[in-house]
């Protein structure tokens, strides 16, 4: 079944460490993006990218990067830069040059570091 | 920047009951998309229903429709019979038509009581 899988579910790590966070799509969707998700705050874009090899920032990018090496992947990096790590994270994806297309995503990986 | 609003941070419906979920947002744009997501307690997004902005008729999506208003920059939403399931936080999304870039309210707590 096609879809998008993020790894792992829960991922705790100590302050002032680099973690970074899976997601994989099998849906041949070109753009793929990364949330973040905050009681009371909502989803807040970090970054996404519409094609491979190129990506945009986002409302929040700060402490965060990002690669796009393959269609299929991106891999979010939370560096010790980011204040207030600790969220959920969702990865999504869509066919992006379709403009309606909606997202489609994952489960999410609750960050937690201490 | 586009801005999405939902200004009631919780709502309970009885079940079998039609509620309504209120959503506004700021745009210059004049060609968009506007969504509606559903967040279950199992924290997956799951896409409920959109509307173009360039069409005047209301999406329908089974018990979901919305009342879109583009003078006034208005996009509620009506669940009708409300069901147990329907128990989730509810968010409103923004879209414009020249890029993929998804922007979120921050989201209503629907709780359906038995």
């Amino acid at each position: 079944d096609g879809g998008i899988t993020q790894s792992p579910k829960y991922l705790f790590r100590k302050e002032g460490q680099n973690v970074t966070l899976s997601c994989e799509q099998n849906l041949n969707h070109d753009a793929m993006y990364w949330y973040r998700q905050d009681p009371g705050q909502g989803l807040r874009l970090i970054y996404y990218s519409q094609i491979v090899n190129d990506f945009q920032k986002g409302d929040i990018a700060e402490g965060y990067s990002v690669s796009r090496e393959k269609k299929e992947s991106f891999p979010l990096t939370v560096t010790s830069a980011q204040k207030n790590p600790t969220a959920f994270y969702l990865c999504a994806s869509s066919r992006g040059t379709v403009y309606n297309s909606p997202l489609h995503f994952g489960n999410g990986t609750r960050l937690t570091v201490t | 920047a586009q801005t999405v609003t939902q200004s009631q941070p919780e709502m309970s419906v009885q079940e079998a009951e039609t509620v309504t979920l209120s959503c506004t947002y700021d745009t210059s744009e004049s060609n968009y998309y506007l969504f509606w997501y559903k967040q279950p307690p199992s924290r997956q997004m799951i896409l409920v229903i959109r509307q173009e902005a360039y069409k005047q008729q209301n999406a329908t999506e089974n018990r979901f429709s919305v009342n879109f208003q583009k003078a006034a920059k208005s996009f509620s939403l009506k669940i009708s019979d409300s069901q147990l399931g329907d128990t989730a936080m509810y968010f409103c999304a923004f879209m414009p038509g020249a890029n993929s870039k998804l922007t979120f309210g921050k989201g209503i707590t629907l709780s359906v009581r038995p």
